[in-house]
C-alpha cells in the first residue's frame, strides 16, 4: 500500500479482555515504532523494532503490553487484562532506517476500555 | 532524557493573518532534530517542517516556516496567510541523532483554530 495502515480502526472492548492492534508499515521500511496518545495529549513512545535487531521496549508502561514483529513486514501491539487507562489512540509509524528518515503515520486504533 | 514544551493549549487566527506557536525543549544533545507534525481530526500525523540542529538557517516551506533559537531552546512555528485547512492540534517534536535514540518525543499540542 501507499501508506501505513492500522487496524481496527476502532476497538471496544470489556475492562479485563485482551486486545490485538495491527500495524502494516510501507514496504521497505525497517524501522517500525508503537505511540499511544491519551486524549488531549500529545503521543508518548511505547516500542521500536528496527530490521532483527532487538526491539527497544523502554516505553511500554507495563507487562500487560507487549509488541511482535516479523521480520519487515506487520507488527502487532498486544494489551493484557486491560485497564480502563489504556484507552487511547494508538499509533504506529515507519521510517527507513532509523535516526535520519522521517516517520510516517498510520490513522491509528482508537482503543476503548469500558 | 529529553523534554519538549508547548505552552499555548489553544491559539486562534483569523483566516489570512499570520499565527506563531510556541514550543521549548530540554537536552544535553548538540545535534538533534526538531519537527512540527499537524494532526486534523482524521487523527493522521502530518509533518509540517523539519529543522536539522547543525544547520544556522531556518527551515521554510510555503507558508510555514520556523524561528530556531538553539541557545535559548527555542523552535516556535510561523504560519503564514491562514488557511481554514491549517485548523488542527500541531506538535512539535525532537528527535535524537543517535541511532539508539531515534524516536521522537512530542509536546502536549496546541489546537489550533482559523476564523473565517
Amino acid at each position: 500500500g501507499a501508506g501505513v495502515s492500522q487496524s481496527p480502526s476502532n476497538k471496544v472492548t470489556e475492562k479485563g479482555k485482551d486486545v490485538e492492534l495491527r500495524c502494516d508499515p510501507i514496504s521497505g521500511h525497517t524501522a517500525l515504532y508503537w505511540y499511544r496518545q491519551r486524549l488531549g495529549q500529545g503521543l508518548e513512545f511505547l516500542i521500536y523494532f528496527q530490521g532483527n535487531s532487538a526491539p527497544d521496549k523502554s516505553g511500554l508502561p507495563s507487562d500487560r503490553f507487549s509488541a511482535e514483529r516479523t521480520g519487515e513486514s506487520v507488527s502487532t501491539l498486544t494489551i493484557q487484562r486491560t485497564q480502563q487507562e489504556d484507552s487511547a489512540v494508538y499509533l504506529c509509524a515507519s521510517s527507513l532506517f532509523s535516526a535520519m528518515f522521517e516517520q510516517f503515520f498510520g490513522p491509528g486504533t482508537r482503543l476503548t476500555v469500558l | 532524557a529529553q523534554t519538549v514544551t508547548q505552552s499555548q493549549p489553544e491559539m486562534s487566527v483569523q483566516e489570512a493573518e499570520t499565527v506563531t506557536l510556541s514550543c521549548t525543549y530540554d537536552t544535553s544533545e548538540s545535534d538533534y532534530y526538531l519537527f512540527w507534525y499537524k494532526q486534523p481530526p482524521s487523527r493522521q500525523m502530518i509533518l509540517v517542517i523539519r529543522q536539522e540542529a547543525y544547520k544556522q538557517q531556518n527551515a521554510t516551506e510555503n507558508r510555514f516556516s520556523v524561528n530556531f533559537q538553539k541557545a535559548a531552546k527555542s523552535f516556535s512555528l510561523k504560519i503564514s496567510d491562514s488557511q481554514l485547512g491549517d485548523a488542527a492540534m500541531y506538535f512539535c517534536a525532537y528527535r535524537s541523532k543517535e541511532t539508539s535514540g531515534s524516536r521522537l518525543t512530542f509536546g502536549e499540542g496546541t489546537q489550533l483554530t482559523v476564523n473565517p
